[in-house]
């Protein structure tokens, strides 16, 4: 079993609606958990970071963790063409970074 | 807040050459330095992870004598790779941990493109 694990997708939605994206993670003990998003081509920069149940939300993008699930989502809402990406999610687990192989979005115009 | 540096951003090299990146935090003292490589449509895997002073732990399948890495200071840490071939030509990627409000997020640099010819 993976330590993350995220729908590759491609997930497609259009103009203005809500993208979520979803990802589950294997060790309850797990502490630290982020969301970087990655334009083709480019690094991962982090959109988001969440560390306690419940939502967290900034500007379009709304984090929800639930530890007792073991999964963490990411909404965004009012979705726009330059959000089209691929949304990697991240779990801390003491010192170790785990990385989900990350979910394709596609906003259609 | 929070910004990582690598240099060059693109490279061309020969094969055979030693090809070498630099990464650096540049406003923040990274605790921890991470090396990733990508291929194309590919997920990022990481190949080793690095503390300042200390030898680089490499991830299973990574050959350490083929990609060095120093991790001198707590703003810079250099990725080597020896004796580059063709298949050697990816994206790499470092990310440095700590910094900001939460010390344990990493943050990425804007990686290097290496292609061997």
């Amino acid at each position: 079993q993976k330590e993350v694990e995220q729908n590759s997708g491609p997930l497609s939605v259009p103009e203005g609606a809500i993208a979520s994206l979803n990802c589950t993670y294997s060790d309850r003990g797990s502490q630290s958990f982020f969301w970087y998003r990655q334009y083709s081509g480019k690094s991962p920069e982090l959109i988001m970071s969440i560390y306690s149940n419940g939502d967290k939300e900034d500007g379009r993008f709304t984090a929800q963790l639930n530890k007792a699930s073991q999964y963490v989502s990411l909404l965004i809402r009012d979705s726009q063409p330059s959000d089209s990406a691929t949304y990697l999610c991240a779990v801390r687990t003491g010192n170790q970074f785990y990385f989900g192989t990350g979910t394709s979005l596609t906003v259609i115009p | 807040g929070a910004v990582v540096s690598q240099h060059p951003s693109w490279v061309i090299c020969k094969s055979g050459t030693s090809v070498k990146i630099e990464c650096r935090s540049l406003d923040f003292q990274a605790t921890t330095m991470f090396w990733y490589r990508q291929f194309p449509k590919q997920s990022l895997m990481l190949m080793a992870t690095s503390n300042e002073g200390s030898k680089a732990t490499y991830e299973q399948g990574v050959e350490k004598d083929k990609f060095l890495i120093n991790h001198a200071s707590l703003t810079l840490s250099t990725l080597t790779v020896t004796s580059a071939h063709p298949e050697d030509s990816s994206f790499y990627i470092c990310s440095a941990r700590g910094g900001g409000l939460n010390t344990d997020t990493q943050y990425f640099g804007p990686g290097t493109r290496l292609t061997v010819l």
